[in-house]
């Protein structure tokens, strides 16, 4: 079955520090792999998307890895800030597949 | 240029309603999905409509059901309401053969069944 695990469930940390979200899934057949924001109650903004011939993204304080071959991707955000306080998703599209399929989140909250 | 749109943003049905949900997807945007989230959880895939016809179909049973208009606007039904049907319905819309195929997804429709 292929799934998408998200580790930890929820995480609190002070402003300013750096963190790490973690995704991980079970097919190393992968056609794209996306990571999300959410707001409550809100609908999902893209963050960053890696292509399956890609290692990582980069786009201003994130950073989201992909390593296939483990089953992993990560997403780094540098200098955390309350504004980033949200549902982070990670999700893959499998090879052969339209749909995405999503992990239940990571919540973040910001402690300023 | 706008964005996903979706109507209505709440909707409350009882058991046993029928209910329609509609989205227009981005500008120049021709593929539509639809995503159920129950609380808590990640959505889940119900469907992706391309060029008026059901491509691809998740694990939902046949109560749920959409369509696409000439225009790429989609709407998703859902007959006979369960209280489990409650949820967060998302649309999501991407332009096919991109070969980047990223999704922008609407605000959602929230769905409470009494």
């Amino acid at each position: 079955k292929q799934e998408v695990t998200q580790i930890p469930a929820a995480l609190s940390v002070p402003e300013g520090e750096n963190l790490v979200l973690n995704c991980s899934f079970t097919d190393s057949a992968i056609y794209n792999l996306q990571w999300f924001r959410q707001d409550p109650g809100k609908g999902l903004t893209s963050l960053l998307l890696i292509q399956s011939s890609q290692r990582e993204q980069t786009s201003g304080r994130l950073n989201a890895s992909l390593d296939k071959s483990s089953g992993r991707s990560t997403l780094y955000i540098a200098a955390s800030q309350p504004g980033d306080s949200a549902t982070y998703l990670c999700a893959v599209c499998y090879t052969g597949r339209r749909a995405l399929t999503f992990g239940s989140g990571t919540r973040l909250q910001v402690q300023p | 240029d706008a964005g996903v749109t979706q109507s209505p943003t709440h909707l409350i049905k009882t058991r046993g309603q029928q209910v329609t949900l509609r989205c227009s997807p981005k500008s120049g945007h021709d593929t539509v999905s639809w995503y159920q989230q129950a609380l808590g959880q990640g959505p889940q895939f119900i469907f992706q409509y391309y060029e008026e016809e059901e491509r691809q179909r998740g694990n939902f049973p046949d109560r749920f059901s959409g369509h696409q208009f000439p225009n790429y606007s989609s709407e998703l039904n859902v007959n006979a309401l369960l209280l489990g049907d409650s949820a967060l319905y998302l649309c999501a819309s991407s332009l096919v053969g991109t070969g980047n195929e990223k999704l922008f997804f609407g605000s959602g429709t929230q769905l409470s069944v009494l």
